[in-house]
């Protein structure tokens, strides 16, 4: 596709419930991150891969959140048993080579609300 | 570690006045700096970035930063704002060797008419 692409775009779930967000990155882009983005925190990283080798997991705040991507393309984010404190917009990123200097693509955002 | 601090949370400003957008960073090691920007219902999107060179570093819409490596300072600026800048704008930065993009708090910039 032209860009970065998420969904759902807007997520509303009971505590304790699990969610999938997923990521398709712009072909061919080889690095793909997920941040959290909650009101009046900035961007939290969370996890970060990089063609075939093992992601970059330090960001994850809990064992509740995990990320895997497949086929080195489309990335699902899990979280298991939501808390209220998960709510916030989950971006995903992706970028051509991962070296850091070039230009990272962001979607649009997941909004998770967890009642 | 990286880190990024925006000390500014919001910044109103006249239209066609100018605006500096603060920003300050810690690292032990070389850095590439950037901006990116988020307009009201819209992803982020790269502004500029610093990458070695000049310092002085242009971006789109007119916006321009100044790397000050004694300051480690990394600040954005506009001469002359307009209504369609009101956006939220993050300062970022990654190490050398280090894929993690760490994000500033966000300065929201509002434009008055």
């Amino acid at each position: 596709g032209a860009g970065v692409s998420q969904s759902p775009s807007n997520k509303v779930t009971e505590k304790g419930k699990d969610v999938e967000l997923r990521c398709d990155p712009i072909s061919g882009h080889t690095a793909l991150y997920w941040y959290r983005q909650s009101l009046g925190q900035g961007l939290e990283f969370l996890i970060y891969f990089q063609g075939n080798s093992a992601p970059d997991k330090s960001g994850l705040p809990s064992d509740r959140f995990s990320a895997e991507r497949t086929g080195g393309s489309v990335s699902t984010l899990t979280i298991q048993r939501t808390q209220q404190e998960d709510s916030a917009v989950y971006l995903c990123a992706s970028s051509s080579t991962g070296t850091g200097n070039t230009e990272a693509f962001f979607g649009q955002g997941t909004r998770l609300t967890v009642v | 570690a990286q880190s990024v601090t925006q000390l500014d949370s919001q910044v109103p400003v006249f239209e066609e006045a100018p605006v500096e957008l603060r920003c300050n960073y810690s690292s032990s090691v070389s850095v590439y700096l950037f901006w990116y920007v988020q307009y009201p219902n819209q992803g982020l999107q790269l502004l500029l970035k610093y990458l070695s060179g000049s310092t002085l570093v242009k971006g789109i819409n007119g916006f321009e930063a100044e790397f000050n490596k004694s300051q480690t300072s990394f600040h954005l600026r506009k001469p002359s704002v307009h209504i369609s800048d009101t956006a939220e704008y993050f300062c970022a930065v990654i190490n050398f060797g280090n894929e993690k993009l760490t994000f500033g708090t966000g300065t929201r910039l509002t434009i008055i008419p």
